[in-house]
């Protein structure tokens, strides 16, 4: 059973950078799955942020694709997220996830609060 | 980007009934259409794929129809378990990989 946990400061300062790791359990990030990141602001929807592959190979969300970095580390097994200039409206749970096939998300973490806030 | 319109916003059932939730997209995505459900608190769990396939688990009163523009997700007879919001997923025509608002589905 792959497992997903994510880790990070729950607090970022309006400008500052937000970083997040999402270390995977139960099986290995190699493979044809990629790895993904997905937002939900606090009583709203979900927005997807960036995906990777353990190759390197990475999709970003066109909206907030000059501000991002993805990463994987696949000797430690987990991926990271970086987004900079951030603002309250990055404030959101942001949740890790496998997602098959190029297609779907099978798993996901937990999720994180995420505030945004001097 | 494709963008995905569910309704009604909220949808307000009884247990035991049948519940039917839409989505729409701006543009075709064919069959390439996901369901998830997502209950207080927890991260969003994947009903269904390819618009009509059940996913691994998923028990059989969840069925999905549509192709094209037009999506629906039926719960045929309705749960305590089954009362929290759905988003659908389009993944025909990315980036973004874009959801739906969502569906609160409630007693």
């Amino acid at each position: 059973q792959v497992q997903l946990q994510e880790s990070g400061p729950g607090l970022v300062k309006p400008s500052g950078t937000l970083s997040l790791t999402c270390a995977v359990s139960g099986g290995s990030m190699s493979g044809s799955n990629w790895w993904s990141w997905v937002r939900q602001p606090p009583g709203k929807g979900l927005e997807w942020i960036a995906e990777i592959h353990q190759s390197g190979s990475t999709n970003y969300n066109p909206s907030l694709k000059s501000r991002l970095t993805i990463s994987v580390d696949k000797s430690k097994n987990q991926f990271s997220l970086k987004l900079s200039s951030v603002t309250a409206a990055d404030t959101a749970v942001y949740y890790c996830a496998r997602l098959v096939g190029g297609q779907t998300y099978d798993y996901w973490g937990q999720g994180t609060l995420v505030t945004v806030t001097s | 980007e494709i963008v995905m319109t569910q309704s009604p916003a909220t949808l307000s059932v009884s247990p035991g009934e049948r519940a039917t939730l839409s989505c729409r997209a701006s543009q075709s995505v064919s069959s390439n259409l996901a369901w998830y459900q997502q209950r207080p608190g927890q991260a969003p769990r994947l009903l269904i794929y390819g618009a009509s396939t059940r996913a691994t688990g998923i028990p059989a009163r969840f069925s999905g129809s549509g192709s094209g523009t037009e999506f629906t997700l039926t719960i045929s007879s309705l749960q305590s378990e089954d009362f929290a919001v759905y988003y659908c997923q389009q993944y025909g025509n990315w980036p973004p990989r874009t959801f739906g608002q969502g569906t609160k589905v409630e007693i």
